[in-house]
């Protein structure tokens, strides 16, 4: 079965340093998106990504954030200066064309910033 | 803002028997509902999703039912096995939108 994929599992950076997390979505789905669980907290919202462009972002996505899609497989969040509260797990998801709201995980990845 | 909750932290339920795990909302605009399962260091599991327009969607061992008018819907699950305990997440959509609104989740063990 299909599945979404994230590199790396766990990064360990100094805070102020840039990260980027990777992810490489469903093969055939349409919309892809990144969400983070801070330690005891609840799964939250980043941005979601549609026809090469954000179609949604929450107000934790600020300037200190970017997506891209490189190419037609990978899809990557960029940290551009990690602050200490960025420390979470980061997970990629996507979703298929038709069903945009069943959004499939992938593993995440753990972010710490010391 | 908590738009979705869940207010039991925890759940314990015997093999074999039904685990009944609850969700309130308090966005009307929400469309779609959706549980998750989540096992420690995974990523969420895609369980089952009802739409608005619907009171009852049912998977294998799975049905979620969903009560508009008290902006409550609930996960069953029967019969429960030891290979269910984990966290249970209750998430929403709107259709015009894109972010799921995840509740904080239910730890759900399922005892022999």
């Amino acid at each position: 079965e299909p599945e979404v994929t994230q590199t790396p599992s766990h990064q360990v950076t100094q805070m102020g340093q840039e990260v980027i997390l990777r992810c490489v979505p469903i093969s055939n789905h349409l919309y892809f998106y990144w969400y983070r669980q801070i330690l005891g907290q609840k799964v939250e919202f980043l941005v979601s990504f549609y026809n090469n462009e954000i179609s949604e972002k929450s107000e934790i996505f600020d300037d200190q954030f970017s997506v891209e899609r490189p190419d037609g497989s990978n899809f990557t969040l960029k940290i551009r200066s990690t602050k200490l509260e960025d420390s979470a797990m980061y997970f990629c998801a996507s979703s298929p064309r038709g069903r945009r709201y069943e959004q499939y995980f992938g593993p995440g990845t753990r972010l710490t910033v010391t | 803002d908590q738009q979705v909750k869940q207010n039991s932290p925890s759940l314990s339920v015997q093999e074999g028997r039904i685990s009944i795990l609850n969700c309130d909302y308090t966005n009307s605009m929400f469309d779609y509902f959706l549980w998750y399962k989540k096992y420690p260091a995974e990523g969420p599991t895609f369980l089952i999703s009802i739409s608005s327009i619907k009171d009852k969607n049912e998977d294998g061992r799975f049905t979620v039912f969903l009560n508009k008018s008290a902006k409550h819907l609930s996960l069953h699950i029967v019969p429960s096995q030891p290979g269910d305990s984990a966290v249970y997440f209750c998430a929403a959509t709107p259709n015009s939108g894109y972010a799921l609104n995840f509740g904080k989740g239910t730890s759900l063990l399922v005892t022999p």
